[in-house]
């Protein structure tokens, strides 16, 4: 059974770092991309990053590029985010999931049940 | 980035009814499409992909429909469960984007 699991949100000031965690289990880890995707308190779902099974790719969105670092320990079966000069519209339910397959990349099958991160002063 | 415009944002419906749901982007992706429900408080559910593959474990009361720029998401016989918020994705390209949802309500 598949489980993901995000854990190290919180509250944060501006300009503040976070580090995001998403255990997983129930499947090979190593075999699967991941992605992270928030929700800001009342809104839609935006994707965040993308990091391939085998680490060898990274995508971000603009918005966040150079400021977020999408990892991920194959031994220790969990994916991370680190986030860096938060700013307050960085607030949001952080959301881990699971690539559906290499065939349909770019799309999710489970998701994790979120952790918050209150960027503010 | 490719835009996807969701429609109508939200809904009323009464049990027992079939609903209808849209979505279009702002170029073509093929069959690229996926669809989520939310429901309050709690992580997205996976629906469909390619356009309307359902998810393991997915009633067949939901089907999709759909491809280059025009969507449909279709919601047969709703029951109580599924009064909840409809989201569209296209992974066609990055950034991957999502439609702004449509939140599905009792009448």
């Amino acid at each position: 059974q598949v489980h993901l699991v995000e854990s190290g949100g919180g509250v944060v000031q501006p300009g503040g770092s976070l580090r995001l965690s998403c255990a997983a289990s129930g499947f090979t880890f190593s075999s699967y991309g991941m992605y992270w995707v928030r929700q800001a308190p009342g809104k839609g779902l935006e994707w965040v990053a993308f990091i391939r099974y085998d680490g060898s790719d990274k995508y971000y969105r603009d918005s966040v590029k150079g400021r977020f670092t999408i990892s991920r320990d194959t031994s220790k079966n969990t994916l991370f985010l680190q986030m860096n000069s938060l700013r307050a519209e960085d607030t949001a339910v952080y959301y881990c999931a699971r690539e559906l397959s290499t065939a349909a990349a770019g799309t999710f099958d489970y998701w994790g049940q979120g952790t918050l991160v209150t960027v503010s002063s | 980035d490719i835009q996807m415009t969701q429609s109508p944002s939200s809904l009323s419906a009464s049990v027992g009814d079939r609903v209808t749901i849209t979505c279009r982007a702002s170029q073509g992706i093929g069959n690229y499409v996926a669809w989520f429900q939310q429901k309050p408080g709690k992580a997205p559910k996976s629906l469909i992909y390619a356009a309307s593959t359902l998810q393991s474990g997915v009633p067949s009361k939901f089907s999709g429909s759909g491809s280059r720029t025009d969507f449909t998401l279709t919601i047969s016989g709703l029951q109580p469960e599924d009064f909840a918020t409809y989201y569209c994705q296209q992974y066609n390209s990055y950034p991957l984007t999502f439609g702004g949802g449509t939140k599905v309500e009792i009448k």
